[in-house]
């Protein structure tokens, strides 16, 4: 079954440090998100991507944060200027059609900022 | 604003026991409902989901929810768990109209199953 992958699947950065997480979608996928985990807390949405463009953005994305499709498979989320609030377990999504199919989501990159 | 509402934060069962994890969430449009699960060390994995039709929907591993629209509820329910059955466990909501089908999800439910 195809499967949505991540890497790193652990990276430690200091604060202040930019740091880029990096997803690969399942190939016939259109529309891509990035969600986060803060340990002991709910998972929260932060971008949706669709058609090379940011479609939807929750208010903890920030100017900090930005989303690349820089070859056409990998999808990317950056943090410019990581905080301590910045931990947490960042979940890479796709799906095929918003209207009739379901978001596969990738093991997660665990970021810890120090 | 859309929530999701887990009224079960932590739920200790022995192996056998009958399970049930309440959802609820608050958004009157269309909506399609989905139930994740999160074994320890791993990632998100889709238990079942709920886009139109029968409203009690089966997933993988002997799980099923009922979508009850009245109640606003999609209740996940298992008759026996197993061991096997230990972790987190989310429901998740998107809208039917929205644009980008972001999923709005539920605090998270952990189960411990004693053997």
């Amino acid at each position: 079954e195809p499967e949505v992958t991540q890497t790193p699947s652990h990276q430690v950065t200091q604060m202040g440090q930019e740091v880029i997480l990096r997803c690969v979608p399942i190939s016939n996928h259109l529309y891509f998100y990035w969600y986060r985990q803060i340990l002991g807390q709910k998972v929260e949405f932060l971008v949706s991507f669709y058609n090379n463009e940011i479609s939807e953005k929750s208010e903890i994305f920030d100017d900090q944060f930005s989303v690349e499709r820089p070859d056409g498979s990998n999808f990317t989320l950056k943090i410019r200027s990581t905080k301590l609030e910045d931990s947490a377990m960042y979940f890479c999504a796709s799906f095929e059609d918003r209207l009739i199919s379901t978001q596969y989501f990738g093991p997660g990159t665990r970021l810890t900022v120090l | 604003a859309q929530s999701v509402s887990q009224h079960n934060h932590h739920v200790i069962l022995s192996e056998a026991a009958s399970l049930e994890l309440g959802c609820n969430y608050s958004y009157g449009g269309t909506v399609n409902l989905f139930w994740y699960v999160q074994y320890p060390g791993q990632h998100l994995q889709l238990l079942l989901k709920y886009f139109s039709g029968d409203p009690l929907v089966k997933g993988i591993k002997g799980f099923e929810a009922e979508f009850i629209k009245s109640k606003f509820s999609f209740n996940l329910r298992k008759p026996s768990v197993q061991w096997s059955d230990t972790a987190e466990y989310f429901c998740a909501v998107n809208r039917g109209s929205s644009n980008t089908g972001k999923l709005i999800f539920g605090q998270g439910t952990t189960l411990q199953v004693k053997p």
